[in-house]
Parts: structure tokens; C-alpha cells; sequence
């Protein structure tokens, strides 16, 4: 089945540096990937999506600024927390999404948790 | 490596059927979770189970942990139009990575 990787799988970084979350769709192509952040026991809160060869459409309340978005292919999208503070502190879950026909199935990756000091 | 199986990947039922989704895990998972994701929306978290054999419900919904922490279910009585959707679990292991089940999609047969 279609499978979709994060890395790292966690990270612990000090207040003020950057960091950057790889999201690969290992045996399919997406076109369309998503990014996630979410809070223990919480629901996937949707930041951005991410279109192959285009500029991420971010949902309302995200810094594009601070969440940049880069879909360079079909296989890979990165989300670079920059100038990261203790607030920012979270887990980051991705998916990607795979067109079948008339059909769209989303694959999740295993998410990224992200620790700022 | 650390997989999740999810079964059926589609389900379609009668309105007033009952529906059931069950993941298994080939590792011991310290809780394992349910999410709902409708049609164009994103998935919503529904409830988390951590317990060995555990049993919870939700209205309508029946959660279950297997004794082994490997195995889970969701059973849905009586479905609703409401109820349609895709059903994800996953599995969290002590590194807190989710492992995602492929979903099962609930179907209201017209």
C-alpha cells in the first residue's frame, strides 16, 4: 500500500533556529499534500496545503511566513518551522494525497514532534 | 517494520445497518487512536484507547482495545446518513510516532 514517511520522526531544538520536516510519499506520486499540526488527543488541525510546483495555500491564522511550505515534487514536501519558539512546540503529521479515477485517498504520515527549549 | 492493517477499506450498509472497522498491529502499541474524516473534511479525533482490553462508547459508537494492545475495533449500531465518512485508527508506539491505518470508508447504500 501507499506509504508516507516523515523525517525526523522528533526533534528538540533551541528558541530562535529554524527546522525543517521532510514529508515523502515513497511508492506514489501526490500532486496534493497536507500539512497537520496537532495537540494531544486533539483533532488534525489543517496549516496548509501543499500543491506540487506551486505556492502552498495556508489556512486562516498560519503564518506563511514562519511555516514555509515547499512542495519542489511529486514525491517530496518540506515544512521549515522558522525562527521557532517554545509555542511552536507540537506534533507535525503530513499526508499526501493519492487519485485514483474519480477517487482521492489521503495517506498520514507517522508525524514529526517537535520540542523548542 | 511497525505496520497497522486496516479492514475493510470500504464498507457499504443500509441506513439502520450496523458498521465495524477493525486495525491490527504487528507491534504492541502503547494507544491507539480514532479519527473520522468526512467527505472533503479532515480527520477529526474521536477517542483514544489505552488500556489493555479496554471498552468505551460514544452514543452510538463501541471503541475496543484488544487484551493484547495489537487489535482494535469500532462498531457503529444503527447507522445514519451522519455517519458516513472514512474511519482511520492509529497506533501510537512509546516514540510517540502514529502509525496510520488505510481507513475504512463507510457507505450509506441510497
Amino acid at each position: 500500500g501507499a506509504v508516507v514517511s516523515q523525517h525526523p520522526s522528533w526533534v528538540i531544538c533551541k528558541s530562535g533556529t529554524s527546522v525543517k520536516i521532510e514529508c515523502r510519499s515513497l511508492d506514489f506520486q501526490a500532486t496534493t499534500m497536507f500539512w497537520y499540526r496537532q495537540f494531544p488527543k486533539q483533532s488534525l488541525m489543517l496549516m496548509a496545503t501543499s500543491n506540487e510546483g506551486s505556492k502552498a495555500t495556508y489556512e486562516q491564522g498560519v503564518e506563511k511566513d514562519k511555516f514555509l511550505i515547499n512542495h519542489a515534487s511529486l514525491t517530496l514536501s518540506t515544512l521549515t518551522v522558522t525562527s521557532a519558539h517554545p509555542e511552536d512546540s507540537s506534533f507535525y503529521i503530513c499526508s499526501a494525497s493519492l487519485t485514483s479515477g474519480s477517487s482521492d485517498t489521503q495517506y498520514f504520515g507517522p508525524g514529526t514532534r517537535l520540542t523548542v527549549l | 517494520g511497525q505496520q497497522v492493517m486496516q479492514i475493510p477499506q470500504y464498507q457499504h450498509v443500509q441506513e439502520g445497518e450496523d458498521f465495524t472497522t477493525y486495525c491490527n498491529s504487528s507491534t504492541t502499541l502503547s494507544n491507539i487512536q480514532w479519527y473520522k474524516q468526512r467527505p472533503g473534511g479532515h480527520p477529526v479525533f474521536l477517542i483514544q484507547l489505552v488500556k489493555s482490553g479496554e471498552v468505551k462508547k460514544q452514543k452510538r459508537l463501541t471503541f475496543q482495545f484488544g487484551e493484547a494492545k495489537k487489535n482494535s475495533s469500532l462498531h457503529i449500531t444503527a447507522t445514519q446518513t451522519t455517519d458516513v465518512g472514512t474511519y482511520f485508527c492509529a497506533g501510537q508506539e512509546s516514540n510517540y510516532q502514529l502509525i496510520w491505518g488505510a481507513g475504512t470508508k463507510l457507505i450509506i447504500k441510497p
